[in-house]
């Protein structure tokens, strides 16, 4: 069965700042998909960005990037200029192509003044 | 607008009655999920379904029940059999063709409590 990990149960960064979470996870296959999505107290889940195992190109989206490595099987996200409106709970998904999403278990993300 | 609607957002129950939690979509998706989301926790599944008439257990179904009579439709019932049902419930849904990324899109949630 396919895990997702992720070793930062909290993390802080100072407004401004650039900050990066964690992510690893176990699969036998050679293709899928990754995410990050984004909870903030609201609680509404949000799609912050998305990986194509297939391509060799890190993911970016705005302030938001990726560092994909493959072989490594880790999946980490990178938060460039931190903003207050950051402050959320991220979570790591994986899935196939008609398959089940599995989450990390998250990582709460405090952004200081 | 196009999205996915849960419903209600807030329930309490008393502990030995069902209650059914809806999830409706018009986004035309195949799929729909359902997460449980305990407190500094992860999402868990319950149940899916990726056509109608047709679904399959997650990892924590015991407890739980669902239908997919209609496309849109995917209703959750937490029954009395739940051990421990307080939480907040995520219905989620996807498409399996045509361009697919694998997205989820995500409802609202709802808040079930159990007095």
């Amino acid at each position: 069965a396919q895990t997702v990990t992720q070793s930062q149960p909290e993390m802080s960064v100072q407004e401004a700042e650039t900050v990066t979470l964690s992510c690893t996870y176990d699969t036998s296959e050679s293709d899928y998909y990754l995410f990050w999505y984004k909870q903030p107290p609201s609680r509404q889940m949000i799609l912050v960005i998305r990986q194509e195992a297939y391509k060799q190109q890190n993911a970016t989206e705005n302030r938001f990037s990726v560092n994909f490595q493959k072989a490594a099987k880790s999946f980490s996200l990178k938060i460039s200029d931190s903003q207050l409106g950051d402050a959320a709970m991220y979570f790591c998904a994986y899935g196939t192509s008609g398959s089940r999403l599995t989450f990390g278990e998250g990582t709460q993300l405090t952004v200081n003044p | 607008d196009g999205g996915i609607t849960q419903s209600p957002k807030y329930l309490f129950r008393k502990e030995g009655q069902n209650v059914t939690l809806s999830c409706e979509q018009n986004l035309n998706h195949d799929a729909m999920y359902w997460y449980r989301q305990d407190p500094g926790q992860g999402l868990r599944l319950i149940y899916y379904s990726q056509i109608v008439n047709d679904f399959q257990k997650g990892d924590i179904a015991e407890g739980y029940s669902v239908s997919r009579e209609k496309k849109e439709s995917f209703p959750l019932t937490v029954t009395s059999a739940q051990k421990n049902p307080t939480a907040f419930y995520l219905c989620a849904s996807r498409p399996l063709a045509g361009g697919l990324t694998g997205e989820l899109f995500f409802g609202e949630g709802s808040r079930l409590t159990v007095l």
